[in-house]
């Protein structure tokens, strides 16, 4: 197993655009996570799914944002009418839950960095 | 006031001292993540430790959780330990259904 895949891992669009991300986690992780990094913080979270129910969303992830994990397997992030302010890094990162999920490690890709111009 | 706090934010050192980065949090949990990013994007988690002390190879992680503090320690530091350190609490509408994380700290090591 590879760990978790991001793709693409850069993204520059004009603003306006449509732009989707991808996530492959780790195979066997029932987990998926997306979170949002701005340069000089920490990540917010954005929203996450325990198979293919998306249980928690962010009050950042307004309406132009969508996120599917349709299988239960990978995840896309959909940014609709992309605006300068959505330029940040988009993180995925997956775990395994069990009952006592906060003790679980949690692995992040590499990230896919979006620049709206 | 920040659920999480780190500090310092950025942090420069010598070749080989000892380092320190502290976390402070302000919400209950069981349970403390220490996770290390790199330039160009890459999280690597480090620890999760939920009582006393944990340690792997140069590095030391200790957390009261009466106190809601937690440390990161690097001995003998060197130049591959520059990055961000970030330190990260479970929270969320289901018991750890994520993260919230310290602003982290940027140390730079120099040789």
């Amino acid at each position: 197993d590879t760990g978790v895949s991001q793709d693409p891992r850069h993204k520059i669009t004009k603003r306006g655009q449509n732009v989707t991300f991808r996530c492959d986690p780790i195979s066997e992780h029932n987990r998926l996570y997306w979170y949002r990094q701005t340069l000089g913080q920490g990540p917010e979270f954005l929203t996450y799914f325990q198979n293919e129910a998306q249980l928690e969303k962010s009050r950042l992830l307004s309406d132009r944002f969508s996120a599917e994990r349709p299988k239960g397997s990978f995840s896309t992030l959909e940014i609709q009418r992309t605006e300068q302010g959505d330029s940040a890094m988009y993180l995925c990162a997956s775990s395994l839950a069990d009952g006592r999920s906060f003790r679980n490690t949690i692995y992040f890709g590499e990230g896919s960095w979006l620049t709206v111009v | 006031k920040n659920e999480v706090e780190q500090s310092p934010q950025n942090l420069t050192a010598q070749e080989g001292e000892f380092i320190t980065i502290n976390c402070s949090y302000s919400v209950g949990i069981s349970a403390l993540h220490w996770l290390q990013q790199h330039p160009g994007g890459g999280i690597v988690s480090l620890f999760m430790l939920s009582s006393g002390k944990k340690k792997h190879g140069r590095l030391i992680a200790t957390i009261n959780i009466q106190e809601k503090h937690s440390s990161l320690h690097i001995t003998a530091s060197h130049p591959r330990d520059s990055a961000v350190y970030i330190c990260a609490v479970p929270s969320g509408v289901t018991s750890g259904s994520r993260l919230t994380f310290g602003e982290g700290t940027q140390l730079t090591v120099n040789p």
